[in-house]
Formats: structure tokens, C-alpha cells, sequence
């Protein structure tokens, strides 16, 4: 079974740029996760989509920042304009509310550098 | 408020060795989940186990184990017989039984793991 997709898998991209970062969920799961890691501030849960609907988006950095879900199989963050301190790993990660629940699934990551 | 704690910031051993991985929390909730992930230097996330708060039983998988103790809030991770395999960042993490519940990651232990 396909696990968690993400696309790109590495991003560089100059200050000001538009970056948008992919997710493809796990079939069937109905609740997706979006994660920033840095050496910093460790992982940091972005935003919570469950059912397509966003459900928690407090650890959204700033307006610069944006999710969507417009699909059970599909979501993006976008950051706009990036800025060299957005530089970090980004995870999506997604769950099965009704099947094995409270486990989290993680995407490979994007690994995003802003110049 | 949730809160891990992982006071191990970096483990070296070498190999054959058995280590143990320190993971302690703290929760209002008296229904939990409680998890292990590695994090390989590839970078990906990759879920190891699950443990209900109502299930103390320890588990063993391999030459992994995992001590469970609701008394002292911890939940600690043992490798034994080490490899250079096992090198990686290991993330303990911990959610809520309800609603809509989101995982509180303690800051990762690196264990290296030497020939």
C-alpha cells in the first residue's frame, strides 16, 4: 500500500517566492497533519485537517502561511512570499479516525531552503 | 497542558550494546495514547508502536522493547543488541483519547550506535 506522498522532496527557492508543498494522504484516512521540523523549535504541528475541514490551525506561523484541503486525497501549504527563516523540513502526516486510531502516518518530508 | 520530556539529547553506544531511551509525561487526561517513532538520517518519520494508557503490559518486538509505567509516567524505550542500524532520532509523542486529539512530541533522543 502506498504510504503518505509528498511533492517536492527538496525545495530551494529564493526569498519572496511563492512555495507550494504537496500531500497525498493515505487512501481511506480522513484526517491530515501538516508538521514543520527544525534544529530549533523541534516538530511543530502546523495545522489539522479532519473530513477536509481545517480543525486547528494555531501553529500556523503567520498569514504568510496557508493550507488547503480541497479534496479527501489532496492538500497544499503554501507559503507567500517564503522567507529564509521558513527554511525547515515540512511533513505531512495523515490517520484513520474510524480504523487504527491516534496512529499518524508521516510522508517523507520536503526539505525547504529559502536563499 | 501535554507535555514529553526526553532528557537524553544524545546516546552513543556501541554496538552489541543494549540502551535504553527515556521518555516521561505529563497529561490531565486519564486516557491516552502514547508513541515511538524513528527518525533515520534518510529523515523520514516511521511509527515504531502505539500504547493505550489502559494497557501497562510491556511489549517486545524483536530487539525492541517498551516499559510502560502509568506510576511514574514514563514510557521507555530499550534496544537490545544495538546496531549501527538503529542510529536515528527517536521521537517519544503523546495524544489524547478523544475528540479531536493532536500528538505532543518530546524533542527526540539521537542515539549513535557504533561498529
Amino acid at each position: 500500500d502506498a504510504g503518505v506522498i509528498q511533492s517536492p522532496r527538496h525545495e530551494v527557492t529564493e526569498m519572496g517566492q511563492e512555495v507550494t508543498l504537496r500531500c497525498k494522504p493515505i487512501s481511506g484516512h480522513n484526517s491530515l497533519f501538516w508538521y514543520r521540523q527544525t534544529m530549533m523549535r523541534g516538530l511543530e504541528l502546523l495545522i489539522y485537517f479532519n473530513n477536509n475541514v481545517p480543525i486547528d490551525d494555531s501553529g500556523m506561523p503567520e498569514d504568510r502561511f496557508s493550507a488547503k484541503m480541497p479534496n479527501a486525497s489532496f492538500s497544499t501549504l503554501k507559503i507567500q512570499p517564503s522567507e529564509p527563516r521558513d527554511s525547515a523540513v515540512y511533513f505531512c502526516a495523515s490517520r484513520d479516525e474510524q480504523g487504527i486510531r491516534e496512529t499518524q502516518y508521516f510522508g517523507p518530508g520536503t526539505r525547504l531552503l529559502v536563499l | 497542558a501535554q507535555k514529553v520530556t526526553q532528557a537524553q539529547t544524545e546516546i552513543s553506544v556501541v554496538e552489541k550494546e543494549d540502551v535504553t531511551l527515556d521518555c516521561v509525561y505529563e497529561t490531565r487526561d486519564t486516557t491516552y495514547y502514547l508513541f515511538w517513532y524513528k527518525q533515520p538520517p534518510s529523515g523520514e518519520l516511521v511509527f515504531l508502536i502505539r500504547r493505550n494508557s489502559f494497557d501497562e503490559q510491556n511489549e517486545i518486538s524483536g530487539r525492541y522493547s517498551w516499559n510502560f509505567q502509568k506510576s511514574t509516567s514514563s514510557f521507555n524505550f530499550t534496544i537490545t543488541a544495538s546496531q549501527v542500524v538503529d542510529s536515528a532520532v527517536y521521537f517519544c509523542a503523546l495524544s489524547q483519547n478523544s475528540g479531536y486529539s493532536t500528538l505532543t512530541f518530546g524533542k527526540g533522543t539521537m542515539l549513535l550506535v557504533s561498529p
